[in-house]
C-alpha cells in the first residue's frame, strides 16, 4: 500500500456541486501538498501545509478550499468549479527538514471531470 | 525565471537503446534537481536527483548529467526497457526548508520491445 492514499480515484461533478477530495499519509511526514496536473503543463503547486499550518497558497481561486485537520490528513473542498478545473489532483507529503531537497511522496491522484 | 524547460515532449526508443531527456533552467539559486517518474494511473515517484556540486550522478541504468555553466541537466536511461515506458518530469528547488518545486512539462517515453 502506498504511503499516501487519495480518495476518490475518479470524480465527476457538475459546476454547481460541492465535493471534497481526501488525502491521508502514513509516513509520519510534517508537510503536505496539493498539486494540479494538466496535460502538457508542469505540475502546478496549489497549497502547502507544514505542521497543519498553511504556508503556501499559490494564487489558487477561492472555489478550491483546503483543510488540514492534522499532519496526516489533507482535504480539498471543491465548489462551483469550472470545466477548465478538470485535471488530475495530486496529494504529496514530505519530511520537512530532510536536508537540502525534500523528497516528495505522491498519492495516485484524483481524476476530476467538471461537466 | 522560475521556469524549467523540458524537452522533448515525447520520445520513442527501441529496447536496449539510450533515452535522453533534457531540462534547462534560468534561476541560478536552484540547488537541487530531481527527476520524477510517473506510470499511468500513479503519482510521480522520485527516480534520481543531483546537486550542483557534482557533474554526474549514476544509479543503475539512470544517469543525471549536470552542466552548471549552461544551466542544463539531463537524464540518460541506458539499455532502455519496455518497463521504463512512463512520463518523466525534471524539477528544481531552492534551499533547505523550501516547499516549492518547479517542474518541467514532462516527457512521455515509450520503449518498444
Amino acid at each position: 500500500e502506498t504511503g499516501v492514499t487519495q480518495t476518490p480515484r475518479h470524480l465527476v461533478m457538475g459546476m454547481t456541486n460541492k465535493k471534497s477530495l481526501k488525502c491521508e499519509q502514513h509516513l509520519g511526514h510534517n508537510a503536505m501538498y496539493w498539486y494540479k496536473q494538466s496535460a502538457k503543463k508542469p505540475l502546478e503547486l496549489m497549497f502547502v501545509y507544514n505542521f497543519k499550518e498553511q504556508t503556501e497558497n499559490n494564487s489558487v481561486p477561492s472555489r478550491f478550499s483546503p483543510e488540514c485537520p492534522n499532519s496526516s490528513h489533507l482535504f480539498l473542498h471543491l465548489h462551483t468549479l469550472q470545466p477548465e478545473d478538470s485535471a488530475l489532483y495530486l496529494c504529496a507529503s514530505s519530511q520537512e527538514w530532510a536536508g537540502l531537497g525534500e523528497k516528495l511522496f505522491f498519492g495516485s491522484g484524483t481524476q476530476l471531470s467538471v461537466l | 525565471q522560475q521556469q524549467v524547460k523540458q524537452s522533448p515532449q515525447s520520445l520513442i526508443v527501441q529496447k536496449g537503446g539510450i533515452s535522453i531527456i533534457n531540462c534547462a533552467y534560468e534561476n541560478t539559486a536552484f540547488d537541487y534537481f530531481p527527476w520524477y517518474q510517473q506510470f499511468p494511473g500513479k503519482g510521480p515517484a522520485l527516480l534520481i536527483a543531483i546537486r550542483p556540486d557534482v557533474s554526474e550522478k549514476k544509479e543503475g541504468r539512470f544517469t543525471i548529467s549536470f552542466n552548471k555553466s549552461a544551466k542544463q541537466f539531463s537524464l540518460h536511461i541506458m539499455d532502455s526497457q519496455p518497463g521504463d515506458s512512463a512520463t518523466y518530469f525534471c524539477a528544481a528547488s531552492r534551499g533547505q526548508g523550501t516547499y516549492k518545486y518547479i517542474f518541467g512539462t514532462g516527457t512521455r517515453l515509450k520503449v518498444l520491445a
